[in-house]
């Protein structure tokens, strides 16, 4: 079955602190894994993305980690603030086509 | 903020009942995916729709159904709605077709309640 399985469930950061999310996936035959951030009431936004040629990828605050081999990746979010408050959701596709995503993690940045 | 809109924002419906969803893609996107996003729950694909026709389909039953029209504009339809049926919907626009590598951006989604 096509599963993502990200944890945890939910976060505390201090700001300032490093926020760390965790996907695992099952199916070899996905090739595209980005990271989603969504707000309430709006919808999925993309944050960063990778392919499952290059270990890791960063842009700004934000690093994707990927372990082919143990097929997990992770989202580091450096300096975390508290605009960075939001659920975060992995994902996986085939071909940039169906997103399967995972179950989403609840950050809160406290000030 | 994306240019994929969604409308009604919000809409209440009875078991049994039928009902359309309507999305506006961004300009100049071809491709367009609908999902189903229950409460806590992260989205679910339910179809993807290119040059008008439905090109590739998620574990949701014929009941759903969707159109694309010659503009990008896109419907999903609904029959014999159930309480599960409750979510959050989100539409998804990308360029360069289904297997291009461009970006889905997402619109804010219609939250239909099934009562």
């Amino acid at each position: 079955q096509q599963q993502v399985k990200q944890s945890p469930q939910s976060l505390i950061v201090q700001k300032g602190g490093i926020s760390i999310i965790n996907c695992a996936y099952e199916n070899t035959a996905f090739d595209y894994f980005p990271w989603y951030q969504q707000f309430p009431g709006k919808g999925p936004a993309l944050l960063i993305a990778i392919r499952p040629d290059v270990s890791e990828k960063k842009e700004g605050r934000f690093t994707i980690s990927f372990n082919k081999s143990a097929k997990q990746f992770s989202l580091h979010i450096m300096d975390s603030q508290p605009g960075d408050s939001a659920t975060y959701f992995c994902a996986a596709s085939t071909g940039f086509q169906k997103l399967v995503f995972g179950t989403g993690t609840r950050l809160l940045v406290s000030p | 903020e994306t240019g994929v809109t969604q409308s009604p924002t919000h809409l209440i419906k009875t078991r049994g009942q039928q009902v359309t969803l309507r999305c506006s893609s961004q300009s100049g996107h071809n491709t367009v995916s609908w999902y189903q996003q229950a409460l806590g729950q992260g989205p679910q694909f339910i179809f993807q729709y290119y040059r008008e026709e439905e090109n590739g389909r998620g574990n949701f039953p014929p009941r759903f159904s969707g159109l694309q029209f010659p503009n990008y504009s896109s419907e999903l339809n609904v029959n014999a709605l159930e309480l599960d049926d409750s979510a959050l919907y989100l539409c998804a626009s990308k360029a360069g077709g289904p297997t291009g590598t461009d970006t889905q951006y997402f619109g804010p989604g219609t939250r239909l309640t099934v009562l």
